[in-house]
C-alpha cells in the first residue's frame, strides 16, 4: 500500500497570503489528523477529520481550517499568513477501529516558509 | 507546566547500551503513543499503548497507568536508532494527541 502522501512538500509565501495543503491517506483509512511542528512549540495538533467531519480541534486561530472529501482526501487552509506560521505541516492517516486510539501513519510533511 | 513531561531532553550512549527514555503526564488518557522522527522530518509510530508492555525488535514500551508513567527502551542500541523519540498521549475521543517535547538521542560507534 503507498503511504500518507502531502502536497507539496516545500512552499514559500509572504505575510497575508493564504495556502492550501494536500493530504491523501492511506487507501482504506478514514480518518485524517493535521499537526503542526515548529522549533520552539513542538508538535500541536490542528484538527481530525473522519468521514468528512471534523471530529477534534486543537488551540488554533481561526485563519486554520480544513475539510475532508468523499474520498478521504484532505486540505488544510491557512489564511491570511503571519510569519509564526512557518513550520512543518503534517498529516496523518488511521483506520478507525474505535474510540480508544489508533495507531497513525504519519505523511512526509509540508514545509511552509512564511517571507 | 506540560502536561506531557519527557527526560532526558538530550541523550548521547555508546553503541551497545541500553537506553531508556521516560514519559509522564498529567491527564486522563485513552493511550499513550511513542514516535520516532529522523532528521528531515518523517515521523514514525513505534508503540500504541493502553495499558502494560510491548516489545518490537530491540524496542520496548511500558505504561503505568496509575502512576501515569512511561518508558521506552532500546536495547543493544546501534547508529541508525540515533533520532529525537518523541512522547504522545491521546486525551479522550478521536485522535486527537498531545506531545512531548521529544528527546534527542544520539548513539556513537
Amino acid at each position: 500500500k503507498a503511504g500518507v502522501t502531502q502536497t507539496p512538500r516545500y512552499l514559500i509565501k509572504t505575510r497575508g497570503q493564504q495556502v492550501t495543503l494536500s493530504c491523501s491517506p492511506i487507501s482504506g483509512h478514514r480518518s485524517v489528523s493535521w499537526y503542526q511542528q515548529t522549533p520552539g512549540q513542538g508538535l500541536q495538533f490542528l484538527f481530525e477529520y473522519f468521514s468528512e467531519t471534523q471530529r477534534n480541534k486543537g488551540n488554533f486561530p481561526g485563519r486554520f481550517s480544513g475539510r475532508q472529501f468523499s474520498n478521504s482526501r484532505s486540505e488544510m487552509n491557512v489564511s491570511t499568513l503571519e510569519l509564526g506560521d512557518s513550520a512543518l505541516y503534517l498529516c496523518a492517516s488511521s483506520f478507525p477501529s474505535g474510540q480508544g486510539g489508533d495507531t497513525q501513519y504519519f505523511g512526509p510533511g509540508t514545509r511552509l516558509t512564511v517571507l | 507546566k506540560n502536561e506531557v513531561e519527557q527526560s532526558p531532553q538530550n541523550l548521547t550512549a555508546q553503541e551497545g547500551e541500553f537506553i531508556t527514555i521516560n514519559c509522564s503526564y498529567s491527564v486522563g488518557i485513552s493511550a499513550l503513543h511513542w514516535l520516532q522522527q529522523h532528521p528531515g522530518g518523517g515521523i514514525v509510530s513505534l508503540f500504541m499503548l493502553s495499558s502494560g508492555k510491548k516489545k518490537h525488535g530491540r524496542l520496548i514500551a511500558t505504561i503505568n497507568i496509575q502512576e501515569k508513567h512511561s518508558s521506552l527502551h532500546i536495547t543493544a542500541s546501534h547508529p541508525r536508532d540515533s533520532a529525537v523519540y518523541i512522547c504522545a498521549v491521546r486525551t479522550g475521543y478521536g485522535n486527537k494527541l498531545v506531545f512531548g517535547a521529544g528527546t534527542i538521542l544520539r548513539v556513537k560507534s
